[in-house]
C-alpha cells in the first residue's frame, strides 16, 4: 500500500515553455501533498504544501506565479512549472500524507530545460 | 531553530560489516523522527519512524534506529549491509513551524558499500 506515482518521470522542454508535472497516490487518499526540489547530490528542499480544494502554501523565495500547483481531488496534485528556464532544470519529487506527518513519495521527475 | 544535522556526508563500509548512521536534531520538544533511503533517480522510501514509545524502532530491510533524547540524536543502524543497501539517507525531523506537517531533511549520508 501507500503507492504515489509521478508522471512523467523524464521531461525535456524548451526555454519559455511551460511543463506540468502529476503527482498520485494510486491506494489511498490524501488531502495532504508536498512538492519537494533536489539538487544533484543535496538534499531535498519543500517547496509547497498541497491540500485538496485550498490554494497551496509555498514555503518562503518559492515563486508562486512560476511555480503553479492545483490539487484538484484527493488522489491527484499537478505542478506546472511555467516559462521554464534552464535554472529550474532540476528533480522534482512529490509525497503525500497518508497519516499525520507519514509521507510517502513518489519517483521523482527529472526536468531539463534546453 | 528546528534542525537536523547527518554528520557524515560519505560513508563506505564492506559488505557483511555493521552499519551506523548518525542523525542529530535541534528541537524544542519531542520531535517525531524518520529515516528515509533514496536509490539513485527515484523518489524516497520510508525505513522507519518513531513517534513515541520504545525508543528502539524496527523499520524494514532490517534496519532499526534509536532515539535518545539526551543525545538529541537518532541513528540507524543495520547489523550486516548489504550491496544493495549502497543508497543516499536521510534524516528527517517534524512537525516544523508554518503549519500542516512539514519535515525538515537532513542533508543526506551516501553509503557505499564495498564487496
Amino acid at each position: 500500500g501507500a503507492v504515489v506515482s509521478q508522471h512523467p518521470s523524464r521531461v525535456i522542454c524548451k526555454s519559455g515553455t511551460s511543463v506540468k508535472i502529476e503527482c498520485r497516490s494510486l491506494d489511498f487518499q490524501a488531502t495532504t501533498m508536498f512538492w519537494y526540489r533536489q539538487f544533484p547530490k543535496q538534499s531535498l528542499m519543500l517547496m509547497a504544501t498541497s491540500n485538496e480544494g485550498s490554494k497551496a502554501t509555498y514555503e518562503q523565495g518559492v515563486e508562486k506565479d512560476k511555480f503553479l500547483i492545483n490539487h484538484a481531488s484527493l488522489t491527484l496534485s499537478t505542478l506546472t512549472v511555467t516559462s521554464a528556464h534552464p535554472e529550474d532544470s532540476s528533480f522534482y519529487i512529490c509525497s503525500a500524507e497518508t497519516t499525520p506527518y507519514e509521507q510517502y513519495f513518489g519517483p521523482g521527475t527529472r526536468l531539463t530545460v534546453t | 531553530a528546528q534542525s537536523v544535522t547527518q554528520p557524515d556526508i560519505h560513508i563506505t563500509v564492506s559488505e557483511g560489516a555493521s552499519l551506523e548512521l548518525r542523525c542529530n536534531y535541534s528541537y524544542g520538544a519531542t520531535p517525531y523522527l524518520f529515516w528515509y533511503v533514496q536509490s539513485p533517480g527515484q523518489g524516497l522510501q520510508l525505513l522507519l519512524k518513531y513517534f513515541s514509545g520504545d525508543t528502539l524502532v524496527q523499520g524494514i530491510k532490517g534496519f532499526e534506529a534509536e532515539f535518545k533524547r539526551s543525545q538529541s540524536s537518532f541513528n540507524l543502524r543495520k547489523p550486516s549491509v548489504h550491496w544493495s543497501d549502497a543508497a543516499e539517507y536521510f534524516c528527517a525531523v517534524g512537525p516544523v513551524a508554518g503549519g500542516y506537517n512539514k519535515l525538515i531533511f537532513g542533508a543526506g549520508t551516501r553509503l557505499a558499500v564495498h564487496p
